[in-house]
């Protein structure tokens, strides 16, 4: 099994729907990346999580700690959302110098 | 601009020659590292460093050498490339590992090596 887990692998939405990826992860960690990756390849941070929950225009980021569980939530998709979201944590063991990823969501957002 | 900077974007070789993708950035970051991407085992981690002169392996570091003369640099060396490190290959900056509310990653923009 792996350390972090993604659902789900691939995702297609129409434009508008509320989205949400979720990952679950096996280890102690002292923070949770979400990437986005698009088509050509470049990979962007879009949140570092260790608790709570964070927000950045229609992308919203939650983890639950004790359930070892984030989810990212995208609201009103637009097909310029559509790109591979990558989940990667930090692990408390190596004080969060190794860094674990999920193997990604597909999203496509058709208009 | 805050960045981090890969050369080549792209590398095509031959099997035995060694060959060096380099890695820059200029926000003062004192943690880099180093990952390889492939299909179906998405990002695994080479190698990492948490400051000048301090260098530790990752999840997949054979067949690679890493060095962290300088704060800004940190290339990935591979002396004897083989075709099974045909594979996108990133690399990333942030501050201190620990200061993980105040670190997010930056990555370059990858660098596409096929060793035939």
């Amino acid at each position: 099994k792996n350390e972090v887990e993604q659902s789900p692998q691939n995702l297609t939405a129409q434009e508008g729907e509320f989205i949400t990826i979720n990952c679950s992860y096996s280890v102690g960690i002292s923070a949770l990346h979400w990437l986005q990756q698009h088509p050509g390849g470049g990979i962007v941070s879009l949140f570092m999580l260790s608790s709570g929950k964070k927000k950045h225009g229609r992308l919203i980021a939650t983890i639950n700690i004790q359930e070892k569980h984030s989810s990212l939530h995208i609201t009103a998709s637009h097909p310029r959302d559509s790109a591979v979201y990558i989940c990667a944590v930090r692990s408390e063991e190596t004080s969060g110098s190794r860094l674990t990823f999920g193997e990604g969501t597909q999203l496509t957002v058709n208009p | 601009e805050a960045q981090v900077t890969q050369n080549p974007r792209y590398l095509i070789t031959v099997t035995g020659k060694k060959l060096t993708v380099t890695c820059s950035q200029n926000m003062n970051h004192e943690y880099m590292s180093w990952y390889r991407q492939d299909p179906g085992l998405g990002l695994r981690q080479i190698y990492y460093s948490m400051n000048v002169e301090v260098t530790d392996k990752g999840d997949v570091p054979e067949g690679y050498k890493v060095s962290r003369k300088e704060k800004r640099n940190f290339p990935l060396i591979l002396e004897s490339p083989s075709p099974n490190q045909t594979s996108l290959y990133f690399c990333a900056s942030s501050l201190r590992h620990h200061q993980a509310g105040n670190s997010p990653l930056h990555f370059g923009n990858g660098t596409r090596l096929t060793v035939t």
